[in-house]
């Protein structure tokens, strides 16, 4: 079974700077698909980027990008010129390729705060 | 542009009581998925459906029963409510292709006391 493991619980960083949330993943499949989701205050749960596996290229949303290294299992997300609505918990998830493969597999989850 | 819709937003049930959960998209999405989210934690999967008539339990199935006789609907009903139901409910809804991301509804958050 997949796992996937967000080891920071929390985090902080100053408004207009740049934070990154580390995320790894367990898999023996080669075909599957990373998310990363913010769940503001408000609870409802929003796709911030989304990344291949068969892509090499890092997936990149505005001020959102991610570090992908498909061999190490690796799958970080990189804000810049970070903002107080970035504010929330951030969790990474993986579906894989398959046929039949339904099912969003979700870390722990970061919780971030931006400081004025 | 309503996308997945839950009802109701915030419960309080009996232990013992039961309750359905209902959830609507109107994105002509074929899979369907429910989750709970207890606190501190990801999401799981309670059940997942891949169209009309077809359901299937996920992770954490338990204490749970679900149906899709429509395209548009998802209904989760809890029998029997137990304090271990406490959580915060979510719907969700995708294209068929793995790649297309789930789209969640707003959540129901459910106390069981």
């Amino acid at each position: 079974a997949q796992t996937v493991t967000q080891s920071q619980p929390e985090m902080s960083v100053q408004e207009a700077e740049t934070v990154t949330l580390s995320c790894t993943y367990d898999t023996s499949e080669s075909d599957y698909y990373l998310f990363w989701y913010k769940q503001p205050p408000s609870r409802q749960m929003i796709l911030v980027i989304r990344q291949e596996a068969y892509k090499q290229q890092n997936a990149t949303e505005n001020r959102f990008s991610v570090n992908f290294q498909k061999a190490a299992k690796s799958f970080s997300l990189k804000i810049s010129d970070s903002q107080l609505g970035d504010a929330a918990m951030y969790f990474c998830a993986y579906r894989s390729g398959g046929a039949g493969s339904y099912q969003l597999t979700f870390g722990k989850g970061t919780k971030l705060s931006v400081i004025p | 542009n309503a996308g997945v819709t839950q009802t109701p937003k915030f419960r309080i049930l009996k232990i013992g009581q039961s309750m359905t959960l209902q959830c609507a998209q109107d994105m002509n999405h074929n899979y369907m998925y429910w989750y709970r989210q207890d606190p501190g934690m990801g999401l799981k999967l309670i059940y997942y459906s891949v169209g009309a008539g077809i359901t299937d339990k996920g992770e954490v199935p338990n204490g749970y029963n679900v149906s899709r006789s429509t395209t548009e609907d998802f209904p989760l009903r809890l029998e029997l409510a137990a304090p271990s139901q406490t959580s915060v409910y979510f719907c969700a809804s995708s294209y068929r292709v793995s790649r297309q991301p789930q789209h969640f509804g707003d959540g129901t958050r459910l106390s069981i006391l």
